[in-house]
């Protein structure tokens, strides 16, 4: 069954670093997301994609968070300048055209230092 | 914005029983979807359930849409069980998902 993949499961960055983290969605799917985590709280939605724009972001998605889709088969997402209280499970998601079921990658676990 | 309230918060159970795991929400939907995070963190589709009934394997899940609820069945529990339970719905016009507080398994052996 295709899957959506993550890399890199855990990342430890010092604090004012650049990260980018990876996802690949499943083949056919063309809509993207990113949701986070922060330790011990609810799973909070960060961005959606389509079409090689942003359509929605929240306001936890300011201008230290862009994403990206580089080719046929990554979705990024970069944070600028880390700070500690982005210390959380970073989520990748996709789903096809249709169909609202959202796939849900395993997550990276990023830690600032 | 929409309202997702799960219950319980917590559930301690030995393994082989059974358990019902409830998620409320305040406006009408065309999604629900319920995860399974386990001890690593890692997120795990479980249902793709805007209505209707739904099983797999030893899990099942009923949505009753007009009454804005859910409910996910596990039954004879094993350890492996053991994570937090989550659902989520579509904020309103919108297609972000909005997850609940969870509901934490505890499946002792």
């Amino acid at each position: 069954e295709p899957e959506v993949t993550q890399t890199p499961s855990h990342q430890v960055t010092q604090m004012g670093q650049e990260v980018i983290l990876r996802c690949v969605p499943i083949s056919n799917h063309l809509y993207f997301y990113w949701y986070r985590q922060i330790l011990g709280q609810k799973v909070e939605f960060l961005v959606s994609f389509y079409n090689n724009e942003i359509s929605e972001k929240s306001e936890i998605f300011d201008d230290q968070f862009s994403v990206e889709r580089p080719d046929g088969s990554n979705f990024t997402l970069k944070i600028r300048s880390t700070k500690l209280e982005d210390s959380a499970m970073y989520f990748c998601a996709s789903r096809a055209t249709g169909v609202y079921e959202q796939y849900f990658g395993p997550g990276t676990r990023l830690t600032v230092t | 914005g929409i309202q997702v309230e799960q219950s319980p918060p917590d559930l301690i159970l030995q393994e082989g029983a059974n358990s019902t795991l409830r998620c409320n929400f305040s406006d009408s939907v065309n999604n629900l979807q319920w995860f399974h995070q386990n001890p690593w963190g890692q997120l795990i589709n479980l249902f793709y359930i805007p209505s209707g009934t739904k099983q797999n394997g030893r899990l099942s899940a009923t949505t009753v849409a007009t009454e804005r609820y859910s409910l996910l069945y596990i039954s004879s529990s094993q350890t492996t069980d053991s994570g937090v339970y989550f659902c989520a719905v579509p904020q309103g016009g919108s297609e972000k998902l909005v997850f609940g507080k969870g509901t934490k398994l505890t499946v002792n052996p």
